[in-house]
């Protein structure tokens, strides 16, 4: 089956610092990369997502970068504000018919003013 | 939040007692999906549904059994908890298995004693 890695696992910045978050993917037929947001104490939020047909996705602050080569993608976080420390997950498409998500372990993103 | 409710939202259990945890949405989605976060694992899927009365496994399914007898409830179950089952479990739908968007339901915070 699919197996997501992310990394860092932790990652502290300052204010206004760009933050980036790295994952792999194992199965090359995977077609669909998300990433969520996670909150203390809330539910996973979708914050942008990206497909295998496209190799970058912009909105506002935050990117996503797709290498179906190498079987990696990427988060970038431009201009980092308090408010978005947060747990970050990544997540890939996996099996054939009716696919489901694997996720990646998170990302703890520290933001200090 | 894409109207999605799950009940109950906190819980404590004795081990060896059945607890059922519902996960109600109001726009019929056809697929619902339930997960399990723990610390240091990210969110690992349980079990999955297609439709009414189809269901299949996840990646950590054992000790779990579900049911969609309507297509707005999916129910997960565990039929006799263990203190291995402590967890936060989130109900996530999709408006299409194939477009494989998920947004997450408020969870359900499970203590087995």
């Amino acid at each position: 089956g699919e197996n997501v890695e992310q990394h860092p696992s932790t990652l502290s910045v300052q204010e206004g610092d760009s933050a980036v978050i790295k994952c792999t993917y194992s199965d090359s037929a995977s077609n669909y990369f998300p990433w969520y947001k996670q909150e203390l104490g809330k539910r996973p939020q979708l914050i942008i997502d990206i497909r295998s047909n496209v190799g970058e996705k912009k909105d506002q602050r935050i990117a996503v970068t797709l290498n179906k080569t190498a079987k990696h993608f990427s988060l970038h976080i431009t201009e980092t504000q308090p408010e978005d420390s947060a747990v970050y997950f990544c997540a890939a498409t996996s099996g054939s018919g009716y696919s489901t998500l694997t996720f990646g372990k998170g990302t703890m993103l520290l933001v200090s003013p | 939040d894409a109207g999605i409710t799950q009940s109950p939202r906190h819980k404590v259990t004795e081990t060896g007692t059945p607890v059922t945890l519902r996960c109600h949405q109001t726009e019929n989605h056809r697929y619902m999906y339930w997960y399990r976060q723990d610390p240091g694992h990210g969110l690992r899927l349980i079990h999955y549904s297609y439709g009414v009365k189809d269901t299949d496994k996840g990646e950590v399914s054992d000790g779990y059994s579900v049911s969609r007898s309507k297509t707005e409830d999916f129910l997960l179950t565990l039929e006799s908890a263990t203190s291995s089952q402590t967890s936060v479990y989130f109900c996530a739908i999709s408006t299409s298995g194939r477009s494989n968007e998920q947004f997450f339901g408020p969870g359900t915070r499970l203590t087995v004693l």
